[in-house]
């Protein structure tokens, strides 16, 4: 089993919709938890944190849940411009482990 | 504010050529920094990470080497590339084990 695992998509959106996708994670005692954006051929970019709680960040809305060790990010209002890959990040302690990515298309 | 640079941007190499890849920060000091390689289509593989000058922790097994000849400057190396080399080459730094921030990449293609 993969330490972090994601959907890889596509996810394929209407313009305006929400879209949510999930990333399992296998170490229980992981730490911290991000979400990254990478566009075609550019870098990863930090998106967000995930906080135990819960956040949210204008259309960005972001969740933890340890019991069952997933994260989820949620996405509403999709833009065109949110066509991207959403990297899972995870702390497990002394490194952070990156899952495959998720592919977002938003289409007009 | 920080900044991170990688150069060069692209690179052409054939089979067998040394490569070495360059990255430095700005802005910030004693930064954790590491080099990941992402092949195409594919996520994020850790290769090096290093927590100080001369402080280098290899992740995967391979033909490469980093160094650290500074407090801010880390450097990805290999004497001979391989085909399986070709990939995208991104650093990054962090404060601690926190948030890390990457730097443009590079895009290696060895032919």
């Amino acid at each position: 089993r993969k330490e972090v695992e994601q959907d890889p998509g596509p996810f394929n959106v209407p313009e305006g919709a929400t879209v949510a996708f999930n990333c399992t994670y296998s170490n229980s005692a992981s730490q911290s938890f991000f979400w990254y954006r990478q566009d075609c051929r550019k870098e990863p970019k930090l998106l967000m944190s995930v906080y135990s709680s819960g956040n949210e960040d204008g259309r960005f809305t972001a969740q933890l849940n340890r019991a069952s060790q997933y994260i989820s990010l949620l996405i509403r209002d999709s833009k065109l411009s949110d066509s991207a890959t959403y990297l899972c990040v995870v702390n497990m302690g002394n490194k952070l482990t990156f899952g495959g990515g998720t592919r977002v298309l938003v289409k007009p | 504010s920080q900044t991170i640079h990688q150069w060069p941007a692209t690179l052409v190499q054939p089979v067998g050529s040394p490569l070495s890849l360059e990255c430095t920060v700005e802005g910030t000091s004693n930064p954790n920094l590491y080099w990941y390689r992402q092949a195409a289509g594919r996520g994020l593989q850790l290769l090096f990470y290093s927590v100080g000058i001369g402080q280098i922790s290899s992740e995967v097994p391979q033909n490469l080497s980093a160094s650290r000849p500074q407090d801010r400057q880390f450097i990805l190396s290999s004497k001979k590339l391989l085909l399986s080399d070709s990939g995208f080459y991104l650093c990054a730094w962090s404060v601690l084990q926190e948030t890390q921030y990457f730097g443009p990449g590079t895009r290696l293609l060895v032919l």
